[in-house]
């Protein structure tokens, strides 16, 4: 079955601090996609990165970047040079291809960038 | 930018009322998600559809919910007879065929957040 886990339901740090938002995924699949979401207190749910089951490389966007590592099922998300606009629930996410791609969310991590 | 579009932005209603959600997926996308989120389920699949055709409905009650998708421009969700606990935010999001080799994932709209007294 499929199941995203984000233990951390809450975090706070100190603007400027580096922080890691922790996702472990489980599936029976081969061909898999994961995903990271933003979704800030205005609401919308704002796309971050998708990255596929055959491509492990770490990837890096600005202050973002992002650690899969299929060994220990694992697709971390870490902010250097946390900022306060940084403030956020971030979603992890799962979709198999052969259960028609459906997205499967964790249950999310609140973010607190404290000034 | 495209971006998927849902109406109402907001809804209020007494329990018993019918409720319509609408949502238009970006042009060219052909599966189309359902999904709510309360504080306690996070958000949950309720259905989605491919090329109009419904997939997979298992996420919704079935005695109340029902979503369509009458054209390629809209799908539907909806609530009859509504109750307080179906309140919360619906978003719909779209995508196009997985396997098609694009990159592109899914879309979400801003969704309809939904309050039933």
């Amino acid at each position: 079955a499929q199941k995203v886990t984000q233990a951390q339901t809450e975090i706070s740090v100190v603007e400027k601090e580096d922080v890691t938002l922790d996702c472990v995924y489980e599936t029976r699949d081969t061909t898999y996609y994961l995903f990271w979401y933003k979704q800030p207190p205005s609401g919308e749910l704002v796309f971050l990165i998708r990255r596929n089951s055959f491509d492990e490389q770490n990837e890096i966007s600005g202050r973002y970047s992002w650690n899969f590592q299929k060994s220990t099922s694992s697709f971390n998300f870490t902010i250097t040079a946390s900022q306060v606009v940084d403030s956020a629930v971030y979603f992890c996410a799962l979709s198999e291809v052969e259960r028609d791609d459906k997205i499967i969310f964790g249950k999310g991590t609140r973010l607190h960038i404290l000034p | 930018d495209a971006r998927v579009t849902q109406t109402p932005r907001h809804k209020v209603t007494e329990m018993g009322q019918e409720v319509t959600m609408r949502c238009q997926p970006i042009l060219g996308h052909n599966t189309v998600f359902w999904y709510r989120q309360t504080m306690m389920q996070g958000l949950e699949l309720l259905a989605y559809f491919r090329n109009r055709a419904p997939l997979d409905d298992s996420g919704m009650p079935k005695d109340r919910f029902s979503a369509e998708m009458p054209d390629a421009t809209l799908a539907t969700l909806k609530i009859q007879p509504s109750e307080p606990r179906d309140s919360a935010v619906y978003f719909c999001a779209s995508g196009p065929t997985p396997r098609g080799g694009s990159n592109q994932p899914q879309h979400f709209g801003d969704g309809t957040r939904l309050s039933i007294l």
